[in-house]
This record gives C-alpha cells, structure tokens and sequence, in this order.
C-alpha cells in the first residue's frame, strides 16, 4: 500500500530556533495535510495542501505540497515550547478507492526553554 | 459546539475482560475512523465506516469490533483475543467532500 516516510523521527531543538521536517513518498497524492499532536490529546489540523507547488503559511508555520506531489514539507519559525508534540503528515492517495489518509509515522518535536 | 467525545479518557481493564469505547460526534459527518497509537509507532488504523450499517477491517482488526447502527455513534469494543491492548484510542471522523480528519482526544486503555 501507499507509505509516507516522515523525517526527522525526532528533533531537540532550542527556544527560537527554525525547524524543518518532511514527508515523502514514492506514488504521488492529491492532498498533503499537517497534523499535530499535543501530549494526552488527538491531532488536530495544521495546514491543508490541495495543489502541487501550493505554499501555505499558518502563523509561524509554513508548508509545501511538492511540484512532484511526492512530497511535502513544514517549517515552523522562532520555535515557542508550546510548540513541543508530534507532528503528522498525511496524504490523500488519488487511487485509494477511499477517502482514506496514509499517514507518515511521526516527528516528535522537544522544545528547550 | 460540534465536535467528537471519546469516554472514558482512561480505562483501566483486567486480563481476559472486554472493553467497549464510545466515540459520539454531533458534527453530522458520513466517515468514522478507529486509530490505535503507540509510543514511537504512529497511527494504526483498526476499522473505519463510510457509512451507517457498514464498517471495514483496516490495518490491525484482529481483536476488536465495532458497529455503526447510528450516524453519531462508533464505537469499538476491544476483546480478549487482543493480545495486547494497552495503547492510546483514538477515534476521527470526515465530513463527505473532505479529505481532512477531526479526531477525538483520545482514550487511553490499560490492562492490569
């Protein structure tokens, strides 16, 4: 079936700092969607990506859905703690026979103050 | 306020008992989903629903039930046959049209 790889698994990373995490694939998809998750809770929606070349911006985020539409990738700007949870892509398979989402395995993010 | 309730938030179960977990949502959405997430493992889809009356295995069925007898209402009953439940639930559901999920906040099992 349709797989995301999503990397990095895991960032440490400093208050203030920039980070860059993404997701790739080896079949294309029609929708890149960012998801994250605070500890104990469900994911909830960052950012949707409908077009391949489409760059949207949330606040201090930012993500791609790639010009190959194999890819995708978020940046997140001046890093706040609050910013500390797991970070899923997922994707919209054009010929999933569903509305299913693939989703990638996560990028959990550690914030230092 | 629209939206998904998963109850209990945690759920303690002995040995050899089954469990059921309640997802509700009032936001009149066609797509049910069941997730089982693990530490370092992602999302594992159980089984998900497209419509009333109607339900389908996803990844790691083996173990668990469910039903869909109403639009709201999804809920997933975690056997004795799992043979390792503990783990964090979570429950999603999506509007027709969209390919974005709302998820619930999850419930976390555990088995003493």
């Amino acid at each position: 079936g349709q797989q995301l790889n999503q990397s990095p698994q895991s960032m440490f990373i400093q208050e203030g700092e920039d980070v860059s995490m993404n997701c790739t694939s080896s079949s294309i998809f029609n929708t890149w969607l960012w998801y994250k998750q605070d500890p104990g809770e469900g994911p909830v929606l960052l950012i949707a990506l409908y077009k391949a070349g489409e760059l949207t911006s949330n606040g201090r985020l930012t993500a791609q859905f790639g010009i190959t539409r194999k890819d995708s990738f978020l940046n997140i700007s001046a890093s706040i703690p609050s910013d500390v949870g797991i970070y899923f892509c997922a994707g919209h398979h054009p010929q999933g026979g569903s509305e299913k989402l693939v989703f990638g395995k996560g990028t959990k993010l550690t914030v230092n103050p | 306020d629209g939206g998904i309730t998963q109850s209990p938030k945690y759920l303690f179960r002995k040995e050899g008992q089954n469990v059921t977990l309640s997802c509700e949502q009032n936001l009149n959405h066609d797509a049910m989903y069941w997730y089982r997430q693990d530490p370092g493992q992602g999302l594992r889809l159980i089984y998900y629903s497209q419509i009333v009356n109607d339900f389908q295995k996803g990844d790691i069925a083996e173990g668990y039930s469910v039903s869909r007898e109403k639009k709201e209402s999804f809920p997933l009953t975690v056997t004795s046959a799992q043979k390792n439940p503990t783990a964090f639930y979570l429950c999603a559901t999506q509007g027709a049209g969209h390919y974005g999920y709302t998820f619930g906040s999850g419930t976390r099992l555990t088995v003493v």
